[in-house]
């Protein structure tokens, strides 16, 4: 089956850094990969598209200066929170776009 | 915004029992329903894609049905068994876009 996978799976930082999750598609290209965030007790809700080779679409209500999406290959999507606050600890969950979605295993993130 | 809900949110059964669970969402606009199985730890698993009206799919002792005009879907698990511990999710698909608007999820929990 497609595989995904995200880096790191958990991540501690300070608040005013920034930190950057990979997300790879290992065994499958794909041009479209999604990115998604869930905090506690609450659905997965989608934050961003990111487009192979185009700027990314952001949702409504997300901060695309804050979370900054880069699509380099078809391989790779990489979302930076930059400048990263206690309110942006969640889990951060991607998927690629294949013939469905495969989602990666997520990131927990903590900014302290 | 697609109002998605799960129901019930968590529930415990004994290994080989049978269960059920349902997943609300608005009629209008239907394109597909997706169906995701999330064990702790590990990355999101898809189970099934529906988009017609009184689709029925079934993948070993899980299936699940599609009503479209009323907006449901029901997945049911037979014999339970303690593997099948995990958080289904259910997701439209918002009109095509591949984008998807995930409920809160049902965990189950299967005691040996």
């Amino acid at each position: 089956g497609a595989v995904v996978s995200q880096h790191p799976s958990w991540v501690i930082c300070k608040s005013g850094t920034s930190v950057k999750i990979e997300c790879r598609s290992l065994d499958f290209q794909a041009t479209t990969m999604f990115w998604y965030r869930q905090f506690p007790k609450q659905s997965l809700m989608l934050m961003a598209t990111s487009n192979e080779g185009s700027k990314a679409t952001y949702e409504q209500g997300v901060e695309k200066d804050k979370f900054l999406i880069n699509h380099a290959s078809l391989t790779l999507s990489t979302l930076t929170v930059t400048s990263a606050h206690p309110e942006d600890s969640s889990f951060y969950i991607c998927s690629a776009l294949s013939y469905e979605q495969f989602f990666g295993p997520g990131t927990r993130l903590t900014v302290l | 915004i697609l109002n998605v809900e799960q129901s019930p949110q968590s529930l415990h059964v004994q290994e080989g029992d049978s269960t059920n669970f349902t997943c609300s969402f608005p009629s209008s606009n239907f394109y597909a329903l997706h169906w995701y199985r999330w064990e702790t730890a590990k990355s999101p698993e898809a189970l099934f894609v529906m988009t017609l009206n009184g689709d029925e799919k079934k993948k070993g002792r899980i299936s699940a049905t599609l009503n479209t005009k009323e907006g449901y879907s029901y997945l049911y698990i037979k014999g339970s068994q303690p593997e099948d511990s995990a958080t289904y999710l259910c997701a439209p698909e918002r009109g095509g876009s591949e984008k998807l608007v995930f409920g809160k999820g049902t965990k189950l929990t299967v005691n040996p």
